[in-house]
């Protein structure tokens, strides 16, 4: 079946550089895209979302990038800080307004 | 803000027990789902609702049933526990229309 993935599981980044954490997707008919942020003892979070009419969207200290020639998703995070530490999950619409999640990428932010 | 309840945050069953996850929303929303959380695996649905009374299976329904006699309240329903549900499960709501989940907070779930 369709499934979205993403690259890595972890990802560790020094506090106050930018990270990047990918995504692909296999369903050419998604059309919307979400990020969520999931820390530890709570549920995900919405981040940030993205249409498939769209190439980027921001948002505070976050972007997301989509291309979809090569059903690819990205999260950038400006200057990253120990709170950004969590899993981050993007996550498409398979249809009827269900979503289909990544396996996640663990970010941890060293000081 | 949108709240989504989750009754408890962790609880331990013996096998063969019957137990019920509980989740409400209070936000009016139409939709709500089930999910379960495993290492590795990210979320899979199990179960959705779109209206009370109302219920389609998602990717993993085996094992699992809920009901929705009330809008606001959606439960699921291990008939039976075994080991193999021992998880993390996630409650969901949104309004028609609209993609954006609000989750609850998870009830980890150990099966013994």
């Amino acid at each position: 079946g369709e499934s979205v993935g993403l690259h890595l599981p972890t990802l560790s980044v020094q506090e106050g550089d930018n990270s990047i954490i990918n995504c692909a997707y296999s369903n050419s008919a998604s059309d919307y895209f979400i990020w969520y942020k999931q820390e530890s003892g709570k549920g995900p979070q919405f981040i940030i979302d993205i249409r498939s009419n769209m190439d980027k969207r921001q948002g505070q200290r976050v972007t997301v990038l989509l291309n979809k020639t090569v059903k690819h998703l990205s999260l950038q995070i400006a200057a990253t800080q120990p709170g950004d530490s969590a899993v981050y999950f993007c996550a498409e619409n398979s249809n009827d307004y269900k979503l289909s999640f990544g396996a996640g990428t663990t970010v941890t932010v060293r000081a | 803000d949108v709240k989504v309840t989750q009754s408890s945050r962790y609880l331990v069953k013996r096998t063969g027990e019957k137990v019920f996850l509980e989740c409400v929303q209070d936000m009016d929303h139409e939709n709500m789902f089930w999910y379960r959380q495993d290492p590795g695996l990210g979320l899979r649905l199990i179960y959705f609702s779109y209206d009370v009374k109302m219920k389609e299976k998602g990717d993993i329904p085996e094992g699992y049933s809920v009901s929705r006699e009330k809008k606001e309240r959606f439960s699921l329903i291990l008939e039976s526990a075994s080991t193999n549900q021992t998880s993390m499960y996630l409650c969901a709501s949104t309004r028609e229309g609209a993609y954006g989940y609000t989750f609850g907070s998870g009830t980890r779930l150990t099966v013994v």
